[in-house]
């Protein structure tokens, strides 16, 4: 069964200290995924997938396939980057997202 | 209209009575998507329109959910007998295409089930 796991409900780091937020999935076919960011207030919206190899507000992840990861990582945080982070696979069909749980990220001045 | 928008934003119904959430995505989305999230669970997927053909509604969770897209445009969910489980936040999402990855969500409409 395809599954999502983000074993921290609550991660709290000083600013400018890295962060890392945990991704693992079950998936027996080639996965897309994704992290989405949730704000204070606003609605969910996409940060980064791992086909663009992007880096998006100081942010990456890396596809881990052995270790059927997809962390999220960001060297130095900063107190904007306090959110909901929701890893998400795409399911085969191309269009249903299978979603984690959620960590909340806090940033402590 | 600029995003997507959801109404209302919070609904208080009594169990065992009827609701209707409305979804009015971004002009010229095909895909539409609704989405239950339950406190402190991530979303999970309820149905998918393409249009105004509902091509999955598989994650509806009981014969008491209903959503329609007539023209393929607005979408209604409808939850008919409400039971407390029901209760949960219900995401609206669409996209020019199918693919997953250019959704934008909708604020959601928080429902509670007293």
């Amino acid at each position: 069964a395809q599954r999502v796991t983000q074993p921290e409900k609550l991660l709290s780091v000083f600013k400018g200290a890295p962060v890392e937020l945990k991704c693992n999935y079950s998936y027996s076919g080639s996965p897309e995924l994704f992290w989405y960011v949730q704000y204070s207030r606003q609605r969910l919206q996409l940060l980064l997938r791992h086909i663009s190899r992007e880096s998006i507000k100081g942010f990456t992840a890396d596809l881990n396939k052995g270790e059927t990861s997809f962390h999220l990582k960001k060297p130095f945080a900063q107190e904007e980057d306090s959110a909901m982070y929701y890893c998400a696979l795409m399911k085969d069909s191309n269009y249903q997202l299978i979603w984690g749980a959620g960590t909340k990220l806090i940033i402590k001045p | 209209g600029a995003g997507v928008s959801q109404s209302p934003r919070y609904k208080v119904a009594k169990r065992g009575q009827d609701v209707a959430l409305r979804c009015d995505p971004i002009s010229g989305h095909v895909s539409l998507f609704w989405y239950q999230q339950a406190l402190g669970q991530g979303p999970e997927f309820l149905t998918y329109f393409q249009n105004e053909a509902q091509l999955d509604k598989s994650g509806l969770p009981s014969d008491r959910f209903f959503a329609e897209r007539p023209e393929g445009s607005v979408s209604t969910l409808k939850i008919q007998r409400t039971q407390q489980e029901d209760s949960a936040v219900y995401l609206c999402a669409s996209s020019l295409t199918g693919r997953s990855s250019g959704y934008t969500f909708g604020s959601g409409t928080r429902l509670t089930v007293v």
